[in-house]
């Protein structure tokens, strides 16, 4: 079955620390990893994009990685600002052949960032 | 650039009438649009798929005849919830691809339906 999980489900740090999030994957054919954040009421964000080829992608403060022999990734974020409080999704897209590419959510975490 | 507007951004109707949802790509042309519904703490679930000009291909599960979606032209879809309950009840997302290899879909910033 194609899932993705996260953990922790939420998180909660204080402003300034850094933190890293999980992503598994059990999707295949995999063709790549997405990173959004997502605030409350709002549409997805896109962070990175990440192919099978690729380990490490930065955008900022934040950094995911990949490793696709494991079937994981991560996404850090340095120096956390009260403005990072929102739900981060891993997604992965699922290459149908029959029906086209579909992107499977994880759950997504939630992170506070507190003063 | 690849802005996505959704309107409404919340609607509420009552039980039995029909909603239009629309979304459109500002600055860009999407080939591709998508439709996602999120109920509260879960993840966002596929509907459909679809492409300018053709029938939109629904997601296992989803009733067509209830989501009815148009993708007239190529900044432009809409979903309409026909004889809605209050289970569609949901936070409806749509993102649209460009249609050029970089992989990104653009999502807008979804539209909050409550039946009452």
């Amino acid at each position: 079955k194609n899932q993705v999980e996260q953990s922790p489900q939420s998180l909660i740090i204080l402003e300034g620390k850094n933190c890293t999030l999980q992503c598994n994957y059990t999707v295949s054919p995999f063709s790549n990893l997405r990173w959004y954040k997502q605030d409350t009421g709002r549409g997805p964000v896109s962070l990175t994009i990440m192919t099978f080829s690729e380990n490490t992608k930065s955008n900022g403060r934040y950094t995911a990685t990949l490793d696709a022999d494991t079937k994981q990734s991560s996404l850090h974020i340095t120096a956390s600002q009260l403005s990072d409080s929102a739900s981060y999704i891993c997604v992965v897209t699922l290459e149908r052949p029959q029906a086209g590419t579909a992107l499977i959510f994880g759950k997504g975490t939630t992170l506070s960032v507190s003063s | 650039g690849a802005v996505v507007s959704q309107h409404p951004s919340w609607v509420i109707c009552k039980s039995g009438t029909s909603v239009k949802i629309e979304c459109r790509s500002l600055d860009f042309q999407a080939t591709t649009m998508f439709w996602y519904r999120q109920f509260p703490k879960q993840s966002l679930m596929l509907m459909a798929t679809s492409n300018e000009g053709s029938k939109a291909t629904y997601e296992q599960g989803v009733e067509k005849d209830k989501f009815l979606i148009n993708h007239a032209s190529l900044t432009l879809s809409t979903l309409t919830v026909t004889s809605a309950h209050p289970e569609d009840s949901s936070f409806y997302i749509c993102s649209a691809h460009p249609g050029f290899t970089n992989y990104e879909q653009y999502f807008g910033p979804g539209t909050r339906l409550t039946v009452t």
